[in-house]
């Protein structure tokens, strides 16, 4: 069984440019999430999908960030226009089922640098 | 912020037993203890979580005190697959579709030994 992917492994984009990332969950899994971990910090939530719908996006750090899962399948997470501390890693996770039992299942992320 | 504290960093010779201790003295009755590592290049990995009750699976034991204050993540016979950085992280049971985000701490980078 494939795991979490995500695509593209690494970026290079010039400040004020636009990147997407792609995040494709494991197979019936309803629940999606984005984290990143810039330079020096820690591994930090941006947002929930339930499904199609946003369930917690309380870590995204402002409206440069867009992220989106039509059909709630894949998921895209856009930067636009991207800054220079918008760079680290960005991680998709999945999971079957919420609460206590909870098993987040991470892809190896995607590194962005915008240079 | 992270509710755990770990320290920094241990070593642990191949094939002896790796002990990762964990402070989470803030704890509630409701907030569950899971272990999550990061592997150099990859996405964290699950290992085990625990409310109250010592638990064992396939990859490590988690050893919680009775007053559930602390903990310790066990692998039995280390590795050099197992060298990764060890996160320790105290969840709350969501309840009512809301969502109880993984909240990572620094972790505990663990370096196995040959």
């Amino acid at each position: 069984e494939a795991g979490v992917t995500q695509f593209p492994s690494h970026s290079v984009i010039e400040k004020g440019q636009t990147v997407t990332l792609r995040c494709d969950p494991i197979s019936g899994h309803d629940n999606l999430y984005w984290y990143r971990r810039v330079m020096g910090k820690e591994i930090k939530f941006l947002l929930h999908f339930v499904k199609e719908s946003k369930q917690d996006e309380s870590g995204m750090p402002n409206n440069r960030f867009l992220a989106e899962r039509t059909g709630g399948t894949y998921s895209t997470l856009k930067v636009q226009p991207a800054e220079l501390e918008d760079s680290g890693v960005y991680f998709c996770a999945s999971s079957l089922v919420t609460g206590n039992n909870e098993k987040l299942f991470f892809g190896s992320g995607t590194q962005l640098s915008v240079l | 912020d992270a509710k755990t504290t770990q320290p920094p960093s241990m070593d642990c010779a191949e094939g002896r037993a790796a002990n990762l201790p964990c402070n989470h003295s803030t704890i509630s009755g409701n907030e569950y203890v899971y272990w999550y590592r990061q592997i150099h290049s990859q996405g964290p990995q699950y290992i085990i979580h625990g409310l109250k009750n010592n638990e064992t699976n396939e990859m490590a034991s988690l050893i919680i005190t009775e007053d559930r204050k602390s903990s310790t993540l066990i692998l039995p016979h280390a590795t050099l697959r197992d060298t990764a950085v060890y996160y320790c992280i105290v969840r709350d049971s969501p309840f009512g579709g809301a969502t109880n985000k993984l909240i990572f701490g620094t972790g505990t980078l663990l370096a196995v030994q040959p």
